[in-house]
């Protein structure tokens, strides 16, 4: 069965702190994907990479990171995190071609105190 | 105005009967459309993809695609309170490697 794995399924951090997300995929896609859903916003895109080192910024990039240092690992970095940081956060896979939708890993609940 | 629009709901449709889920979006060259299911607390899962004007039945799915009128819909026969979820359209603009998502449908089947 292919997989989206996030390390973590709640996390508690301080704020300040520096967070990282990590999320592995066994699927040999090219594109991964960091969003993170809010209550009445929806998924909103924070950053994505097509390739190993590649990436691109989403619509709400301010205040995160990204490493993709080898194809089935996509970390999101909250370098200073914030409490207006707290949400779930997404990560999703998929193949390159406009027909190919997402598979999404299981989600990261992070709260920001 | 937002790029993919839904209806937040709730939908509250019983037992049995046909759901019907819309979505709306604003990139007139948008390719590719996908309905995603998520129930509460967990992530979102691909119900349906569709590409062409039309109907594309997939069990008691039928996603319609209306390209002219910027329309995507899901239909749920036999709706059954298993189906409870938040249904999200979502989108692909045109050139675009990301999905744009919908705020979601809040789907509630009465026993």
């Amino acid at each position: 069965d292919v997989k989206v794995t996030q390390s973590s399924r709640y996390l508690v951090k301080r704020t300040g702190e520096k967070v990282f997300l990590e999320c592995v995929q066994d699927m040999d896609h090219e594109n991964m994907f960091w969003y993170r859903q809010d209550p009445g916003l929806g998924l909103r895109l924070i950053y994505f990479s097509y390739d190993v080192k590649m990436k691109e910024k989403g619509d709400i990039p301010e205040g995160y990171s990204v490493s993709r240092e080898k194809k089935e690992r996509f970390s999101l970095i909250l370098e200073s995190a914030s409490t207006n940081q707290t949400s779930m956060y997404l990560c999703a896979s998929s193949q390159t071609g406009g027909s190919y939708g997402y598979t999404f890993g299981s989600g990261t609940r992070l709260t920001v105190v | 105005q937002k790029e993919v629009e839904q209806n937040s709901g709730p939908l509250s449709v019983p037992e049995g009967a046909i759901a019907s889920l819309n979505c709306t979006y604003s990139d007139r060259g948008s390719q590719s459309f996908f309905w995603y299911r998520q129930y509460s607390g967990k992530s979102p899962e691909l119900i349906m993809s569709i590409y062409s004007n039309g109907d594309k039945e997939d069990g008691r799915f039928t996603a319609q695609l209306n390209k002219a009128s910027q329309y995507v819909s899901l239909l749920i026969r036999d709706s059954q309170p298993s189906d409870s979820a938040t249904y999200l359209c979502a989108v692909r603009n045109t050139g675009r490697r990301a999905l744009t998502f919908g705020s979601g449908t809040r789907l509630q089947v009465q026993p």
